[in-house]
């Protein structure tokens, strides 16, 4: 049971590129969620699913897409990148009852020059 | 807009002492209120959680107490220890959704 998967863990990009965070969980978990870390702002939403084919916008969800075509899978997407966009992501996912526990990721470390 | 302040932004303790970290909200309609502990390297991992029809809450050293009319929540944890070294997360979230909202979190070091 490997939880939580995200791919890759370091990634430098050069401003204008495009390319997706992968996030992966076996657990069967209705919800998945993004989110980005800086410091001193702790934890920001960018979007969120409640299930296959269903993605809504979270706090931030501006130079970033998501789809998701499964349960398990949840790649988010950056368009065109901007050195704002420099953090880390993490993924998370929980089964949709609100009221226990979310699983997270290890995070991929986003640095855009 | 910052939904849920949290302070300090860190903390310094020696092993043995109590931190406390507090957290306060504005939407009266959160009715759930977890807290995230965060090793470096690692993501977020839920620690304890407390529903507001509650105002306080033990899981072996820490504790969360909960002061529904204040709109604020704290956490404490007893006898720390290095181990316990780490950055907090307050978080808040309603109705049958796992939205989270978090903190800004508390950078925690205990020394021996």
């Amino acid at each position: 049971n490997a939880g939580v998967t995200q791919t890759p863990k370091f990634q430098v990009l050069k401003t204008g590129q495009s390319m997706t965070l992968q996030c992966a969980q076996d657990m069967n978990h209705e919800y998945m969620s993004w989110y980005r870390q800086d410091p001193g702002m702790g934890l920001r939403l960018i979007h969120y699913s409640v299930g296959a084919g269903i993605t809504d916008q979270g706090e931030v969800p501006n130079g970033y897409n998501v789809s998701r075509s499964t349960t398990e899978d949840f790649p988010l997407r950056l368009l065109s990148a901007a050195p704002s966009q420099t953090s880390v992501y993490f993924c998370a996912s929980s089964p949709l009852n609100g009221r226990t526990e979310a699983f997270f990721g290890q995070g991929t470390r986003l640095t855009v020059v | 807009q910052q939904q849920v302040k949290q302070s300090p932004q860190s903390l310094i303790v020696q092993k043995g002492g109590i931190p406390i970290i507090n957290c306060a909200y504005e939407n009266t309609a959160f009715d759930y209120f977890p807290w995230y502990q965060q090793f470096p390297g690692k993501g977020p991992a839920l620690l304890i959680a407390i529903r507001p029809d509650v105002s306080e809450k033990k899981e072996g050293r820490f504790t969360i107490s909960f002061n529904k009319s204040a709109k604020q929540f704290s956490l404490h944890i007893m006898d720390s220890q290095p181990g316990d070294s780490a950055t907090y997360f307050c978080a808040a979230s309603y109705g049958n959704t796992d939205k989270l909202i978090f903190g800004t979190g508390t950078r925690l070091q205990v020394f021996p």
